[in-house]
């Protein structure tokens, strides 16, 4: 399979903690995505960041990029409860741009 | 952003039955569209890439005879469960992509909750 692995699976923290998502993928890329998807609904993109970036930033969100280890991360700064969601890295590559999800991360953000 | 319509947002039908769902690029022209499935509590597995005028193509396990997926226009692509039954019952979602944004977001419909009872 080509999907790819997050950790951890499931992450419960308190409101003002910072959270931390890591992504793992296996092949080469174009570009990789963050998106966040509440229980049972659509999705929602955070943030993309392309194969030739190492660092993005958007608001509360910081993206890392290591393509010589094929991974990434998320970090969630100051967290609060309505960050509570399903995040998943998506990562793009192929000559059709083909979109892989990971696993996911199920955040839970206690008030 | 741009905007994809995904529709019917829910849906109930009877096994045996088939079912379409319609995933449309509102304001740009989807050179390319994916459909995605999703069983709950798990992430969100490709079934099939089409690209406008020709066949989709299939992910591994995914029946094309089951499956049916049309592309035959740049702002609308079809999904069709046919002889649907209650292991079908899952979201489904689309992603359109314009030939000219590839390397950008990817714009997502809404999804469909299919349940077959």
């Amino acid at each position: 399979s080509q999907q790819g692995e997050e950790d951890p699976q499931a992450l419960s923290i308190q409101e003002g903690e910072n959270a931390t998502m890591n992504c793992s993928y296996k092949t080469s890329i174009n570009n990789l995505q963050w998106y966040r998807q509440n229980s049972g609904r659509g999705l929602v993109h955070l943030i993309l960041i392309r194969s030739n970036e190492r660092e993005k930033h958007s608001g509360r969100l910081r993206v890392t990029l290591d393509t010589s280890k094929k991974s990434s991360s998320l970090l969630i700064t100051a967290s609060r409860a309505a960050d509570t969601a399903s995040y998943f890295c998506v990562h793009s590559g192929g000559s059709n741009y083909k979109l892989t999800f990971g696993k996911g991360t199920l955040l839970t953000v206690n008030p | 952003g741009a905007v994809v319509s995904q529709h019917p947002s829910r849906v109930i039908c009877k096994s045996g039955t088939s079912v379409k769902i319609e995933c449309r690029s509102l304001d740009f022209q989807a050179t390319t569209m994916f459909w995605y499935r999703q069983f709950p509590k798990q992430s969100l597995m490709l079934m099939a890439t089409s690209n406008e005028g020709s066949k989709a193509t299939y992910e591994q396990g995914v029946e094309k005879d089951k499956f049916l997926i049309n592309h035959a226009s740049l702002t609308l692509s079809t999904l069709t469960v046919t002889s649907a039954h209650p292991e079908d019952s899952s979201f489904y979602i689309c992603s359109a992509r314009s030939g000219a944004r590839m390397n950008t977001e990817a714009f997502f419909g809404q999804g469909t909750r299919l349940t077959v009872v």
